[in-house]
Protein backbone atom coordinates (compact mmCIF):
# COMPACT_ATOMS: atom_id res chain seq x y z
CA UNK A 1 0.00 0.00 0.00
CA UNK A 2 0.84 3.95 -0.03
CA UNK A 3 3.55 4.77 2.44
CA UNK A 4 4.60 8.81 2.64
CA UNK A 5 7.91 9.69 4.16
CA UNK A 6 8.83 13.14 5.78
CA UNK A 7 12.41 13.91 5.72
CA UNK A 8 14.36 17.37 6.38
CA UNK A 9 15.69 19.23 8.68
CA UNK A 10 14.44 19.12 12.16
CA UNK A 11 15.65 22.83 13.76
CA UNK A 12 15.37 26.11 11.26
CA UNK A 13 16.32 29.37 12.39
CA UNK A 14 13.56 32.31 12.38
CA UNK A 15 13.13 34.51 9.58
CA UNK A 16 14.75 31.77 7.54
CA UNK A 17 12.86 29.41 5.01
CA UNK A 18 11.59 26.29 6.31
CA UNK A 19 12.20 23.41 3.82
CA UNK A 20 10.75 19.50 4.04
CA UNK A 21 10.36 16.47 1.45
CA UNK A 22 7.85 13.72 1.15
CA UNK A 23 8.68 10.66 -0.60
CA UNK A 24 5.52 8.86 -1.75
CA UNK A 25 6.34 4.83 -2.39
CA UNK A 26 4.17 1.88 -3.04
CA UNK A 27 2.08 3.79 -5.81
CA UNK A 28 2.50 6.64 -8.28
CA UNK A 29 1.98 10.28 -7.17
CA UNK A 30 -0.40 10.19 -10.22
CA UNK A 31 -4.45 11.47 -10.23
CA UNK A 32 -4.03 11.97 -6.54
CA UNK A 33 -3.58 15.61 -4.54
CA UNK A 34 -0.75 15.72 -1.85
CA UNK A 35 -1.05 17.36 1.02
CA UNK A 36 0.82 19.22 3.93
CA UNK A 37 -0.58 19.27 7.54
CA UNK A 38 1.18 20.65 10.30
CA UNK A 39 0.17 20.30 14.36
CA UNK A 40 1.99 22.65 16.90
CA UNK A 41 3.10 20.57 19.92
CA UNK A 42 -0.02 20.24 22.10
CA UNK A 43 -2.31 21.57 20.01
CA UNK A 44 -4.56 20.94 17.03
CA UNK A 45 -4.33 20.11 13.19
CA UNK A 46 -3.53 22.64 10.32
CA UNK A 47 -3.98 22.41 6.80
CA UNK A 48 -1.16 24.33 5.03
CA UNK A 49 -2.50 23.23 1.04
CA UNK A 50 -2.13 20.53 -1.09
CA UNK A 51 -0.72 20.25 -4.58
CA UNK A 52 -2.54 17.93 -7.78
CA UNK A 53 0.42 15.67 -9.41
CA UNK A 54 0.02 18.03 -12.28
CA UNK A 55 1.42 20.73 -10.66
CA UNK A 56 -1.87 22.91 -9.45
CA UNK A 57 -1.45 24.16 -5.57
CA UNK A 58 -4.10 25.46 -3.41
CA UNK A 59 -3.17 26.82 0.11
CA UNK A 60 -4.28 28.00 3.42
CA UNK A 61 -5.39 32.07 2.95
CA UNK A 62 -3.54 32.43 6.40
CA UNK A 63 -0.56 30.59 5.02
CA UNK A 64 -0.28 31.16 1.06
CA UNK A 65 1.82 34.60 1.11
CA UNK A 66 4.75 32.38 2.71
CA UNK A 67 4.03 28.94 1.19
CA UNK A 68 5.04 27.00 -2.17
CA UNK A 69 4.09 23.34 -2.68
CA UNK A 70 6.23 21.65 -5.13
CA UNK A 71 5.82 18.61 -6.89
CA UNK A 72 8.51 16.33 -9.02
CA UNK A 73 6.92 13.52 -10.37
CA UNK A 74 9.63 11.38 -11.47
CA UNK A 75 10.91 11.19 -7.95
CA UNK A 76 7.32 10.65 -6.31
CA UNK A 77 7.80 13.55 -4.12
CA UNK A 78 6.60 16.62 -2.94
CA UNK A 79 7.88 19.71 -1.04
CA UNK A 80 6.67 21.98 1.20
CA UNK A 81 8.44 25.76 1.80
CA UNK A 82 7.53 27.91 4.24
CA UNK A 83 9.34 31.37 4.46
CA UNK A 84 10.09 33.68 7.06
CA UNK A 85 9.22 31.30 9.88
CA UNK A 86 9.00 32.24 13.47
CA UNK A 87 8.31 30.41 16.77
CA UNK A 88 4.90 30.07 14.98
CA UNK A 89 6.00 27.89 13.14
CA UNK A 90 7.17 25.37 15.45
CA UNK A 91 5.14 22.03 14.70
CA UNK A 92 4.90 18.38 14.04
CA UNK A 93 4.77 18.55 9.54
CA UNK A 94 2.80 15.78 8.12
CA UNK A 95 2.45 15.15 4.31
CA UNK A 96 -0.85 12.85 3.36
CA UNK A 97 -2.55 12.15 0.31
CA UNK A 98 -5.78 13.90 -0.20
CA UNK A 99 -9.00 12.63 -2.03
CA UNK A 100 -12.01 14.37 -2.92
CA UNK A 101 -14.68 12.47 -0.90
CA UNK A 102 -11.75 10.46 0.94
CA UNK A 103 -10.14 12.90 3.28
CA UNK A 104 -6.59 12.51 4.18
CA UNK A 105 -5.29 9.17 4.18
CA UNK A 106 -2.61 7.81 4.67
CA UNK A 107 -0.32 9.97 6.62
CA UNK A 108 3.28 10.49 7.18
CA UNK A 109 4.98 9.62 10.11
CA UNK A 110 5.38 13.37 10.65
CA UNK A 111 8.86 15.79 11.08
CA UNK A 112 9.13 17.95 13.87
CA UNK A 113 10.54 21.32 13.04
CA UNK A 114 11.34 23.56 15.93
CA UNK A 115 12.26 27.23 15.13
CA UNK A 116 15.04 28.62 16.76
CA UNK A 117 15.73 32.52 17.57
CA UNK B 1 -10.43 29.76 16.50
CA UNK B 2 -11.77 26.60 13.75
CA UNK B 3 -14.50 27.38 11.89
CA UNK B 4 -15.16 23.71 12.55
CA UNK B 5 -16.66 23.70 16.61
CA UNK B 6 -16.09 20.30 18.35
CA UNK B 7 -16.80 20.26 22.23
CA UNK B 8 -12.81 19.96 23.72
CA UNK B 9 -13.47 16.98 25.58
CA UNK B 10 -16.06 14.59 26.29
CA UNK B 11 -15.82 10.89 28.46
CA UNK B 12 -17.88 7.75 29.45
CA UNK B 13 -17.16 4.66 31.05
CA UNK B 14 -15.87 1.43 29.70
CA UNK B 15 -19.09 0.18 27.47
CA UNK B 16 -20.75 3.42 26.98
CA UNK B 17 -21.67 5.15 24.61
CA UNK B 18 -20.21 8.79 23.70
CA UNK B 19 -21.18 11.32 20.80
CA UNK B 20 -18.58 14.44 19.41
CA UNK B 21 -19.97 17.28 17.86
CA UNK B 22 -18.76 19.16 14.82
CA UNK B 23 -20.33 22.07 14.47
CA UNK B 24 -19.89 24.25 11.09
CA UNK B 25 -21.87 26.75 9.06
CA UNK B 26 -23.23 27.59 5.46
CA UNK B 27 -19.98 27.66 4.12
CA UNK B 28 -19.10 23.97 4.51
CA UNK B 29 -20.98 21.01 5.99
CA UNK B 30 -24.22 23.20 5.68
CA UNK B 31 -23.10 23.80 1.92
CA UNK B 32 -22.94 20.04 1.32
CA UNK B 33 -19.65 19.27 2.36
CA UNK B 34 -17.75 16.06 3.14
CA UNK B 35 -17.59 15.61 6.86
CA UNK B 36 -14.03 13.15 7.82
CA UNK B 37 -13.07 12.35 11.18
CA UNK B 38 -9.98 11.79 11.95
CA UNK B 39 -8.34 9.27 15.93
CA UNK B 40 -5.17 10.13 17.02
CA UNK B 41 -3.73 8.01 19.62
CA UNK B 42 -1.57 9.25 22.25
CA UNK B 43 1.91 10.18 20.76
CA UNK B 44 0.60 8.87 17.18
CA UNK B 45 -0.54 10.16 13.56
CA UNK B 46 -3.67 10.90 12.76
CA UNK B 47 -5.64 8.10 10.95
CA UNK B 48 -8.59 8.29 9.11
CA UNK B 49 -11.81 6.73 11.31
CA UNK B 50 -14.89 8.32 9.01
CA UNK B 51 -15.23 9.48 5.48
CA UNK B 52 -18.09 11.06 3.69
CA UNK B 53 -19.93 11.62 6.76
CA UNK B 54 -20.76 8.05 7.44
CA UNK B 55 -18.04 5.39 6.07
CA UNK B 56 -15.51 3.30 7.52
CA UNK B 57 -12.24 2.74 6.28
CA UNK B 58 -11.26 -1.04 6.26
CA UNK B 59 -10.53 -2.11 9.46
CA UNK B 60 -12.19 0.66 11.42
CA UNK B 61 -14.78 -1.32 13.88
CA UNK B 62 -17.93 -0.71 13.42
CA UNK B 63 -18.60 0.51 17.12
CA UNK B 64 -17.53 3.63 14.94
CA UNK B 65 -20.20 5.81 13.08
CA UNK B 66 -20.83 9.13 11.75
CA UNK B 67 -23.57 11.20 11.14
CA UNK B 68 -24.93 14.53 9.36
CA UNK B 69 -27.15 17.24 9.52
CA UNK B 70 -27.86 20.41 8.53
CA UNK B 71 -24.54 22.53 9.48
CA UNK B 72 -23.38 19.90 11.63
CA UNK B 73 -22.06 16.51 12.01
CA UNK B 74 -21.52 14.13 14.49
CA UNK B 75 -19.22 11.00 15.47
CA UNK B 76 -20.68 8.46 17.69
CA UNK B 77 -18.54 5.30 19.50
CA UNK B 78 -20.34 2.38 21.03
CA UNK B 79 -19.30 0.20 23.21
CA UNK B 80 -16.27 2.33 24.63
CA UNK B 81 -13.14 0.70 24.86
CA UNK B 82 -10.07 1.93 26.86
CA UNK B 83 -7.72 2.20 23.47
CA UNK B 84 -10.39 4.59 22.13
CA UNK B 85 -8.58 7.38 24.61
CA UNK B 86 -7.20 9.82 21.89
CA UNK B 87 -8.24 12.90 20.31
CA UNK B 88 -10.98 13.40 17.71
CA UNK B 89 -10.62 15.98 14.47
CA UNK B 90 -13.32 16.44 11.93
CA UNK B 91 -12.60 18.07 8.54
CA UNK B 92 -14.56 19.43 5.92
CA UNK B 93 -14.25 21.71 2.78
CA UNK B 94 -14.50 24.95 3.63
CA UNK B 95 -15.89 27.72 0.42
CA UNK B 96 -13.92 30.71 1.08
CA UNK B 97 -11.14 28.58 3.54
CA UNK B 98 -10.76 25.24 1.17
CA UNK B 99 -9.84 22.40 4.16
CA UNK B 100 -10.41 22.77 7.56
CA UNK B 101 -10.40 21.06 10.61
CA UNK B 102 -12.04 21.55 14.06
CA UNK B 103 -10.43 22.15 17.25
CA UNK B 104 -10.49 18.50 18.39
CA UNK B 105 -11.66 16.48 21.30
CA UNK B 106 -10.05 14.95 24.05
CA UNK B 107 -12.09 11.75 24.84
CA UNK B 108 -11.34 10.11 27.91
CA UNK B 109 -12.67 6.51 29.11
CA UNK B 110 -13.26 6.73 32.70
Amino acid sequence: QVQLQESGPGLVKSSETLSLTCTVSGGAISNYYWSWIRQPPGKGLEWIGYIYYSGSANYNPSLKSRVTISVDTSKNQFSLKVRSVTAADTAIYYCARYFSGRGFDPWGQGNLVTVSS
Amino acid sequence: QSVLTQPPSVSGAPGQRVTISCTGSSSNIGAGSDVHWYQQLPGTVPKLLIYQSTNRPSGVPDRFSGSKSGTSASLAITGLQAEDEADYYCQSYDSSLREVFGGGTKLTVL
